[in-house]
């Protein structure tokens, strides 16, 4: 499976816009890029996801570089909400749709 | 969007005994999943629950100890048997649409705290 790179952790203020990078450097074609992130105690929640091009819903957008080796989860206005472990997870398209996650990047959203 | 729970929603077992996980969703659903987190650890999968047909378990995971049961659309089970403390996790399921899966979010339970004295 291709693996992913995230920082550990990473801190933010509340209201700021916040920028979490993962890279993939082994992407194949057919991985789509998932961003999920879990909330302390609770399950894992979907953000958002994407192939090629750059997407956008209502908790986020998804940036994938042009070689598609790396990627940027962007929160646009952090809040104290948003303090949780983002996981950056690539998807192989011909799976049956398992997840496998790694680490992770705990985010911090100090007031 | 599904809604998933699971039951029990924690749990304190002796070791040697088992445990029977259950997740509901509130809709058809073509692909569930159990995954294990292990404390201060991220999710590990523990197979695929295919209905109708035996799981698709990963490495490191047997049916032996974790058998699946997934009669419908809407329902699995987890056991977890002959329980020791390194079982102690949160056991979380999670389901996702097809047909091609890789393109679909998946939804996660709310996950069951099993420890294991």
């Amino acid at each position: 499976d291709a693996k992913t790179t995230q920082p550990n952790s990473m801190e933010s203020n509340e209201e700021e816009p916040v920028h979490l990078p993962c890279n993939h450097s082994t992407i194949s074609g057919t991985d789509y890029i998932h961003w999920y992130r879990q909330l302390p105690s609770q399950g894992p929640e979907y953000v958002i996801h994407g192939l090629t091009s750059n997407v956008n819903n209502r908790m986020a957008s998804l940036a994938i570089a042009e070689d598609r080796k790396s990627s940027t989860l962007i929160l646009h206005r952090a809040t104290l909400r948003d303090a949780a472990v983002y996981y950056c997870i690539l998807n192989y398209g011909g799976s049956q749709g398992n997840l496998i996650f790694g680490k992770g990047t705990k985010l911090s959203v100090k007031p | 969007s599904a809604v998933i729970s699971q039951k029990p929603s924690r749990d304190i077992c002796q070791r040697g005994t088992s445990l029977t996980i259950q997740c509901q969703v509130d809709s058809q659903v073509t692909m569930m999943f159990w995954y294990r987190q292990q404390p201060g650890q991220s999710l590990t999968l523990i197979a695929t629950a295919n209905q109708g047909s035996e799981a698709t378990y990963e490495s490191g995971f047997v049916i032996d100890k974790f058998p699946i049961s997934r009669p419908n659309l809407t329902f699995s089970t987890l056991t977890v048997s002959n329980m020791s403390p390194e079982d102690s996790s949160i056991y979380l399921c999670s389901v996702a649409q097809g047909p091609h899966y890789a393109s679909y979010e998946q939804y996660f339970g709310p996950g069951t705290r099993l420890t294991v004295t």
